[in-house]
């Protein structure tokens, strides 16, 4: 079973739609969590950290859920900058840190 | 500027050779990887290290090395025995312990001639 796994889209949705992706994980012992964007042909960069709690950036919301091991990104009123893919991300953090990527979600907004 | 830096941005090798990428960084992080991205793929672990002259592989080792002489640098050789050696390379660094994010250098495109 893959360490982290996601729905690959793609989510074609038109600018202003809200849109969701889901991301499970397989060990209940991970310690923390992060969404990464990706853009084409380039390297990933940190979108979001992911807490307990729920955290929010501006049209972004991120939510955990350690019953059920899944991990959420709501964005909302979406840009076509918003274009993209979205990993998900959790370190296990067994002998420090190591990150495990899911294979990515692919969003295109379209005007 | 901190940063983490992968040369070359693109590399050709011919079957058989054996190639270094380059990955350095200033940001003072004890750990740093090694992920394989093919098209339309996640990124998958190949080796990575929390400590100057120690390191681990990941999920997808067999045919790569590494070293960590210094805790800015992290060089991965693709030796002739990795079978499938295109793919996107990409180097990230870490503070060691804590809930942080990696950060990624630009990263190297490989292709086998």
């Amino acid at each position: 079973r893959k360490e982290v796994e996601q729905d690959p889209g793609p989510f074609n949705v038109p600018e202003g739609a809200t849109v969701a992706f889901n991301c499970t994980y397989s060990n209940s012992a991970s310690q923390s969590f992060f969404w990464y964007r990706q853009d084409c042909r380039k390297e990933p960069k940190l979108l979001m950290s992911v807490y307990s709690s729920g955290n929010e950036d501006g049209r972004f919301t991120a939510q955990l859920n350690r019953a059920s091991q899944y991990i959420s990104l709501l964005i909302r009123d979406s840009k076509l900058s918003d274009s993209a893919t979205y990993l998900c991300v959790v370190d296990k953090r067994n002998t420090g840190n190591q990150f495990y990527f899911g294979t990515g979600t692919s969003l295109t907004v379209i005007p | 500027d901190g940063g983490i830096t992968q040369s070359p941005k693109y590399l050709f090798r011919k079957e058989g050779q054996n190639v270094t990428l380059s990955c350095e960084q200033n940001l003072n992080h004890d750990a740093m990887y090694w992920y394989r991205q093919d098209p339309g793929q996640g990124l998958r672990l190949i080796y990575y290290s929390q400590i100057v002259n120690d390191f681990q592989k990941g999920d997808i080792a067999e045919g790569y090395s590494v070293s960590r002489e210094k805790k800015e640098s992290f060089p991965l050789t693709v030796t002739s025995a990795q079978k499938n050696p295109t793919a996107f390379y990409l180097c990230a660094s870490s503070a060691a312990a804590g809930n942080t994010e990696a950060f990624f250098g630009q990263g190297t495109r490989l292709t086998v001639v």
